[in-house]
């Protein structure tokens, strides 16, 4: 099956630095990838929706000057939390559908972001 | 808003228990439906999903759901849960074409051997 990978799969802040977490589809291209967020026992919640080579979509509540994403090319994108607090303290996950997926997301393993 | 409500938040069953996790769906248009499983310290994984056809769809490891567009529901079932069935479970929609799935809350289950 497609498979997705996270960099890094943890990391640790401090607060008011800048973290970037990358998403790749490691065997197949997205034309679309996701950026999910996960608070403990919590559900994931869509962020944004990113199309190679275009800007990205935010859901409503989203700040796009705080979660930068960039879909620079099929196999990768990038979400930059950028002046991190200890609120954006989260899970984060991202997944890719390809052209022939029909809907199915991939999911990556995600990333635990703690800022101190 | 759309939205995917799971009933039950938490459910404990012993091993060879039969297993029905609820999942309700707000959208009235096309709607694409999935079940994901999160075992302790993994990924999400796809346990089914459906699309068009039969409403009862067979998934991986034993499950199965049956969607019944009348109630707006998408029920998940295994007629014998395993200890290794221990995870959360999250029912999720994906309506119309904007590719965008809305999870539930996630159902955490605890399989006891």
């Amino acid at each position: 099956g497609a498979v997705v990978s996270q960099h890094p799969s943890w990391v640790i802040c401090k607060s008011g630095t800048s973290v970037k977490i990358e998403c790749r589809s490691l065997d197949f291209q997205a034309t679309t990838m996701f950026w999910y967020r996960q608070f403990p026992k919590q559900s994931l919640m869509l962020m944004a929706t990113s199309n190679e080579g275009s800007k990205a979509t935010y859901e409503q509540g989203v700040e796009k000057d705080k979660f930068l994403i960039n879909h620079a090319s099929l196999t990768l994108s990038t979400l930059t939390v950028t002046s991190a607090h200890p609120e954006d303290s989260s899970f984060y996950i991202c997944s890719a559908l390809t052209s022939g997926s029909k809907n199915e997301q991939f999911f990556g393993p995600g990333t635990r972001l703690t800022v101190l | 808003a759309q939205s995917v409500s799971q009933h039950n938040h938490h459910v404990i069953l012993s091993e060879a228990a039969s297993l029905e996790l609820g999942c309700n769906y707000s959208y009235g248009g096309t709607v694409n439906l999935f079940w994901y499983v999160q075992y302790p310290g993994q990924h999400l994984q796809l346990l089914l999903k459906y699309f068009s056809g039969d409403p009862l769809v067979k998934g991986i490891k034993g499950f199965e759901a049956e969607f019944i567009k009348s109630k707006f529901s998408f029920n998940l079932r295994k007629p014998s849960v395993q200890w290794s069935d221990t995870a959360e479970y999250f029912c999720a929609v994906i309506s119309g074409n904007t590719g965008k799935l809305i999870f539930g809350q996630g159902t955490t289950l605890q399989v006891k051997p």
